[in-house]
């Protein structure tokens, strides 16, 4: 696509409910970050997928995150039992090579009330 | 590992003058570094990159960035800002030695007052 895309825009969820957040990225782009930025705070890494390798998952915040990469394309990020804590803005990125920085998506929106 | 220090959380100016925002970073390697602007109720949008070559890059809507390696810093600068830079900006640091994490700062929020 011609941007990098993501749904829903808003969430809003029940304390305990599980979310699947999805990102398509720019065609092409082998790699794709998912970051999480909080009310007044900067950004937050996550996860780094790369092609065909191991996900860089040195950033999620407890075992109730994951995500996957399907097909080297669109990714989903999961959040088991969500907390209060978890509220906040998660941005999705992708990009081809090293130097040529991010293309970010609008974010998602996640409330848990 | 690196870190990126931005030295202001908020910066207010009046249209037309001239801003500065601050940007250190710590790196035991070579980075590649960026500047990002978040526009309000927007995405991060890259405004401009150093890779190599000339220290002193420039985006299109005027403002520039000039790396100094000695000082390792990154300072976004432009002469004479307009209502519409309001926004958040962000500077990042990637290592150019391989690997695509980028770190970014805490961010700089620039306030336009007419």
């Amino acid at each position: 696509g011609a941007g990098v895309s993501q749904s829903p825009s808003n969430k809003v969820t029940e304390k305990g409910k599980d979310v699947e957040l999805r990102c398509d990225p720019i065609s092409g782009h082998t790699a794709l970050y998912w970051y999480r930025q909080s009310l007044g705070q900067g950004l937050e890494f996550l996860i780094y997928f790369q092609g065909n390798s191991a996900p860089d998952k040195s950033g999620l915040p407890s075992d109730r995150f994951s995500a996957e990469r399907t097909g080297g394309s669109v990714s989903t990020l999961t959040i088991q039992r969500t907390q209060q804590e978890d509220s906040a803005v998660y941005l999705c990125a992708s990009s081809l090579v090293q130097g040529d920085g991010y293309t970010f998506g609008s974010g998602t929106r996640l409330t848990v009330v | 590992a690196q870190s990126v220090t931005q030295l202001d959380s908020q910066v207010p100016v009046f249209e037309e003058a001239p801003v500065e925002l601050r940007c250190n970073y710590s790196s035991s390697v070579s980075v590649y570094l960026f500047w990002y602007v978040q526009y309000p109720n927007q995405g991060l949008q890259l405004l401009l990159k150093y890779l190599s070559g000339s220290t002193l890059v420039k985006s299109i809507n005027g403002f520039e960035a000039e790396f100094n390696k000695s000082q390792t810093s990154f300072h976004l600068r432009k002469p004479s800002v307009h209502i519409s830079d309001t926004a958040e900006y962000f500077c990042a640091v990637i290592p150019n030695t391989g690997g695509f994490k980028t770190i970014f700062g805490a961010g700089t929020r620039l306030f336009v007052k007419a």
